[in-house]
């Protein structure tokens, strides 16, 4: 089947813009994550849910980064008003259980200008 | 001090040598350890995953755990040019499902 898939692929936002990126996981898998990856550096955790439900936002740096995932499917993450330090990689994971190996999409690198 | 640590490297080795690349963590509670193969410009790509101690061995891979000492490694045999990567670990540290990862160790191996 599909692995997770991530749109836009690039995104370039002006400062100040909100930006909205796209997460569809893997079929049926239960446990979806967002990362952010700055270059030279490891993914670093910014929310979970399991299914539809977001037991974790501990790693969202700040209250303009909101994340959802109404349905236990498809998720967004949203960050309004754009700052350059928002510039990065994000990178949606989704796995099929709790505690199981997570299976990565190809990323949104983010620019904002 | 960071939950999970890797030497960023980069680890140099000649062709056919083995690879041995290093994480260490700092929450006893975690349960689940993964490694991470990630290419320049890609995204994270799973190799191995370890729960229990002792050694666990897919093909060239072999990750080891020792959860004693905080410690779990990934060893590369026959390394080849293609392996070159970085290499990033990751810990489940709550029961929840969150993975922390390391920053990655760069490997090159040169022909």
């Amino acid at each position: 089947g599909a692995g997770v898939s991530q749109s836009p692929r690039y995104k370039v936002a002006k400062r100040g813009q909100d930006v909205a990126l796209r997460c569809d996981p893997i079929s049926g898998h239960v446990s979806l994550f967002w990362y952010q990856q700055a270059l030279g550096q490891g993914p670093e955790f910014l929310t979970y849910f399991q299914n539809e439900a977001q037991l974790d936002k501990s790693g969202l740096p700040s209250d303009r980064f909101f994340a959802e995932r109404p349905e236990g499917s498809v998720s967004t993450l949203k960050i309004q008003r754009t700052q350059q330090e928002d510039s990065a990689v994000y990178l949606c994971a989704s796995s099929p259980t709790v505690n199981t190996e997570a299976f990565f999409g190809q990323g949104t690198r983010l620019t904002v200008v | 001090q960071k939950e999970v640590e890797q030497n960023s490297g980069p680890l140099s080795v000649p062709e056919g040598a083995i690879a041995s690349l290093n994480c260490t963590y700092s929450d006893r509670g975690s349960q689940s350890f993964f490694w991470y193969r990630q290419y320049s410009g890609k995204s994270p790509e799973l190799i191995m995953f370890i729960y229990s101690n002792g050694d666990k061995e897919d093909g060239r891979f072999t990750a080891q755990l020792n959860k004693a000492s905080q410690y779990v490694s990934l060893l590369i045999r026959d390394s080849q040019p293609s392996d070159s990567a970085t290499y990033l670990c990751a810990v489940n540290v709550r029961s929840q499902g969150n993975l922390i990862f390391g920053k990655g160790t760069k490997l090159s191996v040169k022909p």
